[in-house]
């Protein structure tokens, strides 16, 4: 089972800062937290991954919680392109897939 | 364009029929994947293979069977497959198991099963 929650749906307007919240309450002292998202037909999308510290890569930022029961991914400015749903997995060998939450980016 | 190539894009075949999925990855990965996904469903995982070897295997049922040839390929085998069985077959890669390096996925085959 998904060890992750995640919002069904969020909405974020064109141009501002979507922020995407997941609880991992149950996460293991080695495992990582990774976002993907996908857009409708195609494969999974990496977007980044930590384990402790807060990451941030040319996609997104990636705030975890010190305690690591929660992480946030932050676009910082988001398009119409990045309507997709969203995935917050924690992983140790494998990747299983929660329900995700579909952002919608509106203009 | 990714870096997990999966053919065909798209399969149609009979429950009596037996095909195979192809996937192909030049990044030098040692662990592959095999997921499946049901429409507005999230990604399923199916089998994993690390260093050409068979680590895990999700309960999946027999008429699907994995093979890794070499560290670049990994194939689905098809046969006696039933109409539940159509959904999107998607493959990934990664450096390793549990090393921290993220999967790399392919765009899919979209198979369809009559």
């Amino acid at each position: 089972d998904a060890k992750t929650t995640q919002p069904p749906s969020m909405d974020c307007a064109e141009g501002r800062a979507a922020n995407l919240p997941c609880n991992h309450s149950t996460i293991s002292g080695n495992e990582y937290v990774y976002w993907y998202r996908q857009i409708h037909s195609q494969g999974p999308q990496y977007i980044i991954h930590g384990l402790k510290n807060n990451e941030t890569n040319e996609m997104a930022s990636l705030i975890i919680t010190e305690d690591r029961k929660s992480s946030t991914l932050i676009l910082p400015h988001a398009t119409l392109r990045d309507t997709a749903v969203y995935y917050c997995i924690v992983e140790w060998g494998k990747l299983i897939f929660g329900q995700g939450t579909e952002l919608s980016v509106k203009p | 364009d990714t870096e997990v190539t999966q053919t065909p894009k798209h399969l149609v075949m009979g429950m009596t029929n037996k095909k195979s999925l192809k996937c192909e990855q030049h990044m030098g990965h040692r662990a592959m994947y095999w997921y499946k996904q049901k429409a507005k469903k999230p990604p399923e995982l199916m089998f994993v293979y690390s260093y050409e070897k068979l680590s895990i295997n999700e309960s999946v049922p027999s008429r699907f069977s994995p093979e890794c040839p070499n560290s670049s390929l990994l194939n689905l085998h098809l046969h006696a497959l039933q109409p539940e069985d159509s959904a999107l077959y998607l493959c990934a890669s990664s450096q390793g198991r549990g090393l921290g390096s993220p999967l790399h996925f392919g765009n899919g085959t979209r198979l369809t099963v009559t």
